[in-house]
């Protein structure tokens, strides 16, 4: 069956460009979450969607990044400024949202940010 | 196939039992990582292996990345019902393309159920 899609699987932007990287969760699935990747480092939790609540943007390292989730499937997260500090992967999951966040998550191939 | 391979995909061993994770590439990794997501809780980071040989620690679990960099192991001593959960493995590999620079690939994980 089809898994969590992200697009697109590459970007290269200039500093100061906006970006915008798309997940398709697994049909169903009614909780999505994004995390980055930098180089060298560990996962970063960013923001975390469940259903119609309100989002958890704990994550977020600063205003330039926001997400929105559409219809509760399909979610854009939009870098504005791009700074080189934000290259990295940026990886999407999914998961039931039965007890998210508390559940296994379903992972996407990411996306590869490079801000030259 | 998938660039980095995790076995296996699923394990079930007895309380006090010592069990192994094995990742492996055909490519040689720069950056290991290792996470885990327990039952009820969310995705965690482990440890980050980058040297070859080089071995980390972490309570019971213990993790190494071979001489040649293609592989790594992740070993737990004595399991406990507490270890159970997912266990992620993620690395940086070179990119195989003409701009070259690296990219960062995950396996599918292992699903521990330990018996008590």
């Amino acid at each position: 069956g089809a898994g969590v899609s992200q697009s697109p699987s590459n970007k290269v932007t200039e500093k100061g460009k906006d970006v915008e990287l798309r997940c398709d969760p697994i049909s169903g699935h009614t909780a999505l979450y994004w995390y980055r990747q930098s180089l060298g480092q560990g996962l970063e939790f960013l923001i975390y969607f469940q259903g119609n609540s309100a989002p958890d943007k704990s994550g977020l390292p600063s205003d330039r990044f926001s997400a929105e989730r559409t219809g509760g499937s399909v979610s854009t997260l939009t870098i504005q400024r791009t700074q080189q500090e934000d290259s990295a992967v940026y990886l999407c999951a999914s998961s039931l949202g039965v007890v998210a966040p508390q559940e296994t998550q379903y992972f996407g191939p990411g996306t590869r940010l490079l801000v030259l | 196939s998938q660039e980095l391979e995790q076995s296996p995909q699923s394990l079930i061993v007895q309380e006090g039992k010592n069990l192994t994770i094995n990742c492996t590439s055909s490519k040689t990794l720069y950056g290991l990582y290792w996470y885990k997501q327990k039952y009820g809780e969310g995705l965690i980071f482990l440890m980050m292996l980058q040297k070859g040989g080089e071995e980390k620690s972490h309570e019971k679990i213990t993790a190494k990345l071979d001489e040649k960099k293609q592989q790594s192991s992740l070993h737990i001593t004595a399991s406990q019902p507490s270890h159970a959960g997912m266990y992620l493995c993620g690395a940086d590999i070179v990119q195989q393309t003409r701009t070259g620079g690296f990219k960062t690939i995950f396996g599918a994980g292992t699903r521990l159920f330990v018996k008590a």
